[in-house]
């Protein structure tokens, strides 16, 4: 799987956006990006994923530029309940069976 | 996406035990994981189960310390064997349907 990395920690207040950019400079062609959120004494959680240009749902949005090494998260309006720690991976389709997971970053969303 | 039972969700274990946690899965799935976090990390994938055959381990981590068993499509459990300080962590079952979901975790001390 590729190695990602990303911020360690972001600060943030409520109702403001949050980008959180991860590099994968070794992405191959048929990885898919996928971001994780995780909640203190909870399992990791699916938030969005995509392959190129922008994904868009309900909890985030994801920008991938053409080149593909890398990616932004972007948290809109964040409130006090999106502090969590948020992973994102890169590997072959959202059902690439060993999910390889890096350091995270964790978001803290202060009032 | 599935739901998943896990249990316990936290013990506190004297050193050169062992503990076996479950994880029951509401659907019939193919492949479940077993994920360590060990206090302040991210996760590192232990061991793959799938029904019917032997887990695999990933490597640091064999069937000795973490057996494992996987009788049905929707049960499996993990022994931590003869525990010490060192094994104190968040163990979390996972399982693959229509993408990712994880367990809640089992947080490990071990005294």
């Amino acid at each position: 799987l590729a190695k990602t990395t990303q911020p360690i920690s972001m600060d943030s207040y409520e109702g403001q956006e949050v980008n959180i950019t991860c590099s994968h400079n070794n992405i191959a062609t048929n990885d898919y990006i996928t971001w994780y959120q995780q909640f203190p004494s909870q399992g990791p959680r699916f938030i969005i994923q995509g392959y190129k240009t922008k994904v868009t749902n309900e909890v985030a949005s994801l920008f991938i530029p053409a080149d593909r090494k890398s990616s932004t998260l972007s948290l809109p309006r964040v409130s006090l309940s999106d502090t969590a720690v948020y992973y994102c991976l890169v590997g072959a389709s959202l059902n690439d069976y060993k999910l390889s997971f890096g350091a995270g970053t964790t978001v803290t969303v202060r009032a | 996406s599935a739901v998943i039972s896990q249990k316990p969700s936290r013990d506190i274990c004297q050193r050169g035990t062992s503990l076996t946690i479950q994880c029951q899965v509401d659907s019939q799935v193919t492949m479940m994981f077993w994920y360590r976090q060990q206090p302040g990390q991210s996760l590192t994938l232990i061991a793959t189960a799938n029904q019917g055959s032997e887990a695999t381990y990933e490597s640091g981590f064999v069937i000795d310390k973490f057996p494992i068993s996987r009788p049905n499509l929707t049960f499996s459990t993990l022994t931590v064997s003869n525990m010490s300080p060192e094994d104190s962590s968040i163990y979390l079952c996972s399982v693959e349907a229509n993408g990712y979901t994880f367990g809640s975790g089992t947080r490990l001390t071990v005294v």
